[in-house]
């Protein structure tokens, strides 16, 4: 059963502290998104990868957060340095852009970040 | 621009009622339609779509019709469970446009033995 998997489940960390949170994606996607959940924002798009590369960060705060792909099975998200306005769950998902298949996302369990 | 409208929560029913979530959209041309769901603690999941105007998407007792005559994207479910208490979310994909998906806000429902 594949799924995308996410590290931490949990953080709790300090302000201006760095936070790294990883997705390994489902063997064989080829885009990858970010997404924070707040109860006030609802859900947002931070940044998506197609084949690796970051076709869209706009959602994400340039100064302090950074996303990458070192390879096809990990996609990183980094925060550098957090504030408590981070706080929220993160969630990864992937997918397989492909003609036919209706652009399904598949989500990962998400990290919950606390910012003290 | 393109967009989606969700009906705001909480919703909360009784166990076996009827259930209906309504959903709205903007967008030029045939979008492709999703409802999501999450479950506490989890993430979104697909609970169905429908790709052309008219189709129905249906899954677990869930249905949705594709109305391109009123823009709406309408969940129902004819007897609700304690089960299906959780945060439902439409969503659309323009066509002609990148894989990204554009999120309604959200409806949570409650539903109550």
């Amino acid at each position: 059963d594949a799924r995308v998997t996410q590290t931490p489940r949990h953080k709790v960390t300090e302000m201006g502290q760095e936070v790294t949170m990883r997705c390994q994606p489902i063997l064989g996607h080829n885009t990858v998104f970010w997404y924070r959940q707040t109860m006030m924002q609802g859900l947002e798009l931070l940044a998506y990868f197609r084949n690796r590369a970051p076709l869209d960060d706009s959602g994400m705060p340039k100064d302090r957060f950074s996303a990458e792909m070192p390879d096809a099975t990990l996609a990183t998200l980094k925060i550098q340095p957090s504030e408590p306005r981070d706080s929220a769950v993160y969630f990864c998902a992937s997918g397989l852009d492909k003609k036919g298949t209706h652009n399904e996302q598949f989500f990962g369990p998400g990290t919950r970040l606390t910012v003290l | 621009g393109n967009s989606v409208t969700q009906m705001e929560g909480p919703v909360t029913l009784s166990e076996e009622a009827f259930l209906t979530i309504n959903c709205t959209y903007t967008a030029t041309g045939y979008p492709s339609l999703f409802w999501y769901v999450q479950y506490p603690g989890e993430g979104l999941q697909l609970l169905l779509k429908a790709t052309k105007a008219d189709d129905k998407g249906s899954n677990k007792g869930f249905e949705a019709t594709y109305r391109k005559e009123t823009t709406s994207f309408h969940l129902e479910k004819g007897s609700v469970q304690v089960s299906d208490s959780a945060v439902y979310f439409c969503a659309l994909r323009a066509p002609w446009t990148d894989y990204q998906l554009i999120w309604g806000a959200g409806t949570k429902l409650i539903i109550k033995p």
